[in-house]
């Protein structure tokens, strides 16, 4: 099993370009997360599914969305991109909400 | 609001040394709290995930205590090697929300040869 995938692993992005990162897992998992991390901070929940077809929003969701139209993939899509989403962005899924998560590599992203 | 604390940020210490890595939650009505490691640059590793039925949970040189009535968990870790140089994050199930988590800020740990 690859566990959880994430691509790109950097990007840098201009000021209101936009781009989607992408997750995949391999588990069969039902839940999937996305989370940012900011130098410092802890890590913040930005949206979550718990199955295809159904998304919700976290604690941060301003300037993403996201689909979820397979078991497999959660990408994370940011339309108008602003300095504040310079972050590091991991995808993390578990089988059922109350489990173990598992993690993605993550993402690094620059907006400049 | 569920919330997490890890105090200190950051800690250093000799190698072979015991070491308990401390963590507390306002809401005490969880139903498991989770351990996780972080190396520089790379996602998180869960380390030991403890429920809120168990008062310790085990894994090699790990182990984790859980005690809801005070809001508190520590990671003990035995016999301290560079190796186990990482940030080490707590989290615990958001208020009423049992399939998302709040993380505390973490612990960086620093075991010198």
């Amino acid at each position: 099993n690859a566990g959880v995938t994430q691509t790109p692993k950097f990007r840098i992005l201009k000021i209101g370009q936009s781009m989607t990162l992408q997750c995949a897992q391999d588990m069969n998992h039902n839940y999937m997360y996305w989370y940012r991390q900011d130098p410092g901070m802890g890590l913040k929940l930005i949206y979550y599914s718990v199955g295809a077809g159904i998304t919700d929003k976290g604690e941060v969701p301003n300037g993403y969305n996201v689909s979820r139209s397979t078991t497999e993939d959660f990408p994370l899509r940011l339309e108008l991109a602003a300095p504040s989403q310079t972050s590091v962005y991991f995808c993390a899924s578990s089988y059922r909400g109350w489990e173990t998560q598992y993690f993605g590599p993550g993402t690094r992203l620059l907006v400049l | 609001k569920q919330e997490v604390t890890q105090i200190p940020a950051a800690l250093s210490v000799p190698e072979g040394e015991n070491l308990v890595l401390n963590c507390s939650f306002t809401d005490s009505a969880i139903y498991n709290l989770q351990w996780f490691r972080q190396d520089p640059g790379k996602g998180l590793t869960s380390l030991l995930l403890i429920q809120s039925s168990q008062r310790e949970q085990t894994s090699g040189r790990l182990n984790a205590s859980l005690d809801k009535s005070s809001g508190r968990s520590t990671l003990y870790i035995a016999a301290s090697q560079p190796g186990d140089s990482a940030t080490y994050l707590c989290a615990a199930p958001h208020t009423g929300a049992n399939s998302k988590l709040t993380f505390g800020k973490g612990i960086t740990l620093s075991v010198r040869p």
